[in-house]
């Protein structure tokens, strides 16, 4: 199957710095999703984005489906933004594959 | 409009009982499926349904189980609880059975404790 690999596992900022965050994975896809689990463990969907580039607010995401890879950019970070993010895909399957997650603490 | 809505929010069980766990779709949304996340295995697809047939199945033994009504509600059940199935089970819905332009959404999830 897909092996979604994240990177970093863990990243501590001050807040205002801005992050990159990374998701590789290993074969083509028909979807690819950005979520955040908040602290009570909800996923809220930050981009829907098999390919090209979004952006909403301080977030964006840039997905080359080509290479395989896809970023999510946070800017000027917040306290608010700390927990935890997921990539996840789905191939032909009909089900998502969830990397590890990053882990983003952010302090003031 | 209403998010995916999962009920119970925390559940605590004794080894060996059962439990029924549901979720309630966004309205029009057909599609709903289930995760497992521990911290151990992280998350973990466990079935999905569409109109209320199972369309796709994860790597879990029979003790788990779902239907899906005909308002696309869903239910999980799990039999004969073991200490490992502690967990937090979060269901999503979709559009349509293949991803739309909006993908997946995910409810609050129910967080079970089996002691």
């Amino acid at each position: 199957g897909i092996q979604v690999e994240q990177s970093p596992p863990d990243l501590i900022l001050q807040e205002g710095a801005n992050s990159t965050l990374r998701c590789n994975f290993s074969d083509s896809v028909n979807n690819l999703q950005w979520f955040h689990q908040n602290p009570w463990g909800q996923l809220i969907n930050l981009f829907y984005i098999p390919s090209g580039t979004k952006q909403n607010g301080r977030l964006s995401a840039t997905t080359v489906a080509t290479e395989r890879y896809s970023l999510l950019y946070i800017s000027s970070s917040q306290t608010t933004d700390s927990g935890v993010y997921f990539c996840a895909v789905e191939g032909n399957t009909d089900k998502l594959i969830f990397g590890t997650g990053t882990r983003l603490q952010v302090f003031p | 409009k209403a998010g995916v809505t999962q009920t119970p929010r925390y559940l605590i069980k004794t080894r060996g009982q059962q439990v029924t766990l549901s979720c309630s779709p966004i309205s029009g949304h057909r599609s709903v499926s289930w995760y497992q996340q521990t911290p151990g295995q992280g998350l973990q697809f466990l079935f999905e349904y569409f109109s209320e047939t199972q369309r796709n199945k994860g790597n879990f033994p029979g003790r788990f189980s779902g239907r899906q009504f005909s308002n696309s509600r869903s239910e999980m059940n799990v039999s004969t609880l073991e200490l490992g199935d502690s967990a937090l089970y979060l269901c999503a819905s979709s559009l349509y059975l293949n991803p739309s332009n909006y993908g997946y959404t995910f409810g609050s999830g129910t967080r079970l404790t089996v002691v």
